[in-house]
């Protein structure tokens, strides 16, 4: 197991309503990238954080934001849920910032909007 | 656009025999292609990955080939055993900091 740790485990939500999901980093990296896995599908990168600043970013739309601590964990925020956010959030860190370098998954936060 | 399309979806191999997964990517200037191992319910596992400046790697029973020419990879599993089975992910960086992942394989082993 990697030591990326993400909370919490499972949520349920209302369309409409926001979402607050976090992730610890491995010791001794310093960025973090956030997927949206939905059922049967690849995970889809949402963004990458670096020095505290976003470093990247997917096709997701505004409502997707995040934040990166001094500590190097990272949290995602989603703002006015939709029924099709309903999906498996990762987090992978890694010692370097872009997409070139070695990246370990947390175990991921399950969000089912209703 | 930046893709990444990976091939079978599913995949049965019988225990003991070889299995290969192949992706293909649409950026030449990617240089970095990691594989990752998914079971039901848990964190993808990175397995092996390859950089551009190099063809081939193994490690063990898993192998990884390159083709940048063709903008190619592929995934290649000797000896399978049952606790193969899996999904694979295959996917690979993009210019702009990107990694894009595949669609994954699912991978039975047949005892």
């Amino acid at each position: 197991e990697t030591g990326v740790t993400q909370s919490p485990t499972h949520l349920i939500k209302t369309r409409g309503q926001q979402v607050t999901l976090r992730c610890s980093s491995q010791s001794g990296h310093n960025t973090v990238s956030w997927y949206q896995q939905a059922l049967g599908q690849g995970p889809q990168f949402i963004f990458q954080y670096y020095r505290e600043e976003e470093n990247g970013r997917g096709n997701f739309p505004p409502r997707f934001s995040g934040l990166q601590f001094p500590n190097y964990s990272s949290e995602l925020n989603v703002n006015a849920l939709e029924l099709d956010d309903s999906a498996l959030y990762l987090c992978a860190s890694s010692s370097a910032a872009g997409g070139s370098y070695e990246q370990y998954f947390g175990p991921g936060t399950r969000l089912t909007v209703t | 656009g930046e893709n990444v399309e990976q091939h079978p979806s599913t995949l049965s191999v019988q225990e003991g025999d070889s299995a290969v997964i192949k992706c293909t990517y649409s950026d030449s200037a990617s240089n970095y292609f990691p594989w990752y191992k998914q079971e039901l319910g848990k964190r993808p596992q990175l397995i092996i990955d390859i950089r551009s400046n190099v063809g081939e790697k193994k490690d063990q029973r898993i192998a990884v080939t390159l083709n940048k020419t063709a903008k190619h990879f592929s995934l290649h599993i000797t000896e399978t055993q049952p606790e193969d089975s899996a999904v694979y992910f295959c996917a690979a960086s993009f210019r702009d900091d990107k990694i894009i992942f595949g669609k994954g394989t699912r991978l039975h082993i047949l005892p």
